[in-house]
């Protein structure tokens, strides 16, 4: 079964500053996201992930993707208070029955303060 | 905005009650999801309908059921709610059923059982 472990799970940022967020997968997977959530508020994608080695960046953000290590890592670059919530990763597996359907990390919530 | 649609958007009903969550996909997407997130479990996957048709089933409990009508609309029906049933819904469309389509989540409906 696969199984998705996000940390840290919680993150106290200044301004400024850099930081990672790490997501780890316990089984193959043919592709990783990684997704924004506000409080109350529904899931918002970031980035999808498709192959081994794959970095894609957005604003601040940026996306990279080990397969062979089944790790993602989020990588926040000054960080400014706009960026503070919680962000998961999730994995699709790979073939068999998992068709659709996304395993999430527990997600990392993340405050950034001035 | 993602496009799906989700009605309520919240919920507040008793223990022992029946409701029902309804989600209308994006236009063209063919593929609904239904996830569940709670203080305790997090976000996991409930059902995926394709084309009106059960393609993958998660960690579903038996008082849950859902369907997926002939407009593509869903519909995710909980009865003999307990109070750890409170939890935000989502509902999620994609074009295909498969693991390469991305889904697109709904605002979700916000469901408390008092």
């Amino acid at each position: 079964e696969l199984k998705v472990e996000q940390n840290p799970l919680f993150l106290s940022m200044q301004e400024g500053k850099n930081y990672t967020i790490y997501c780890n997968y316990s089984t193959t997977s043919d592709r990783l996201y990684w997704y924004r959530q506000d409080p109350g508020k529904s899931l918002e994608s970031l980035f999808v992930l498709l192959s081994n080695g794959a970095v894609k960046q957005e604003g601040r953000l940026m996306a990279s993707l080990d397969t062979k290590a089944r790790l993602s890592t989020l990588h926040i670059t000054a960080a400014v208070h706009d960026l503070s919530a919680t962000y998961f990763c999730a994995s699709v597996g790979a073939g068999g029955t998992s068709y659709g359907k996304l395993t999430f990390g527990q997600g990392t919530i993340l405050t950034v303060h001035p | 905005d993602s496009g799906v649609t989700q009605t309520p958007k919240h919920l507040i009903t008793a223990t022992g009650q029946r409701v029902t969550l309804r989600c209308s996909p994006r236009s063209g997407d063919l593929s609904v999801y239904w996830y569940q997130q709670s203080l305790d479990q997090g976000l996991q996957f409930l059902i995926q309908y394709y084309n009106g048709e059960e393609r993958a089933k998660g960690n579903i409990l038996e008082r849950f059921s859902a369907q997926q009508f002939p407009d593509l609309h869903s519909e995710l029906n909980l009865s003999s709610l307990e109070l750890g049933d409170s939890a935000l819904y989502f509902c999620a469309s994609s074009v295909g059923a498969g693991l390469y389509n991305e889904q697109f989540f709904g605002p979700g409906t916000r469901l408390t059982v008092l």
